[in-house]
């Protein structure tokens, strides 16, 4: 089954203590991304792989980062977790087909909250 | 950066009405892509639009990318209770093919 998978699904922490939020795929998609959900704001993308070892920033890049050592797993890390990054955090991953074929799975989501 | 502007921000119909949502934005976009999001879950891909004055259907959702590239809609016909949720348009512009842009989203209230 087509799946991505997000650990921990919630999460409370507090302010400066650094956290990871894994994302896996089973797909072997090249694309993967993190969008962060807040109210009337609808997904914003924070950063995006192309493949292993490419990562680029998307619109809210500040204050996270990421790795793509292996083509299945895309973690975010928070180094020093702030209150305006409570959020909810989805991870996404994509194959871009031939004849212009889009397939893209999202995970079920983290919440997470920055005391 | 670019930004999509989706409306209306929020329906309530009757089970039965059809409804229309758009997107626009002040730049170009290759790839319009709708999602629905129900609660507590991630958003999952209803239709992807990939030239302009492209028209697609999937069931009774139909949606169409602009002519000018810089908009696009999404039709549900005869609504049901479980066409209940958060729609979203989103984008790949013209510069970058990575970066993907959403809207703010449409929540839909159905009324049995």
């Amino acid at each position: 089954e087509a799946q991505v998978t997000q650990n921990p699904r919630y999460l409370i922490t507090v302010t400066g203590k650094k956290l990871t939020v894994t994302c896996s795929q089973n797909m072997n998609h090249e694309y993967m991304s993190w969008y962060r959900q807040d109210p009337g704001l609808g997904l914003r993308q924070i950063y995006y792989s192309m493949n292993v070892e490419v990562t680029d920033k998307g619109d809210v890049p500040e204050g996270y980062k990421v790795s793509r050592k292996e083509k299945r797993n895309f973690p975010l890390i928070l180094e020093s977790p702030s209150p305006n990054q409570t959020s909810l955090y989805f991870c996404a991953s994509k194959l871009w087909g031939t004849g212009g074929s889009y397939e893209q799975y999202f995970g079920p989501g983290t919440r997470l909250t920055v005391t | 950066g670019q930004q999509l502007n989706q409306s209306p921000q929020s329906m309530f119909i009757q089970e039965g009405e059809d409804v229309s949502m758009n997107c626009t934005s002040s730049s170009i976009f290759n790839t319009w892509l709708w999602y629905k999001q129900d609660p507590g879950e991630g958003p999952v891909l209803l239709i992807a639009l990939y030239k302009a004055g492209e028209l697609t259907s999937n069931g009774r959702l139909t949606a169409q990318f602009g002519i000018t590239r810089k908009d696009s809609f999404l039709n549900i016909s005869a609504s049901i209770p479980s066409d209940v949720g958060i729609y979203f348009c989103a984008g790949h512009g013209s510069s970058n093919t990575g970066k993907l842009i959403f809207g703010q989203g449409t929540t839909l209230q159905v009324k049995p």
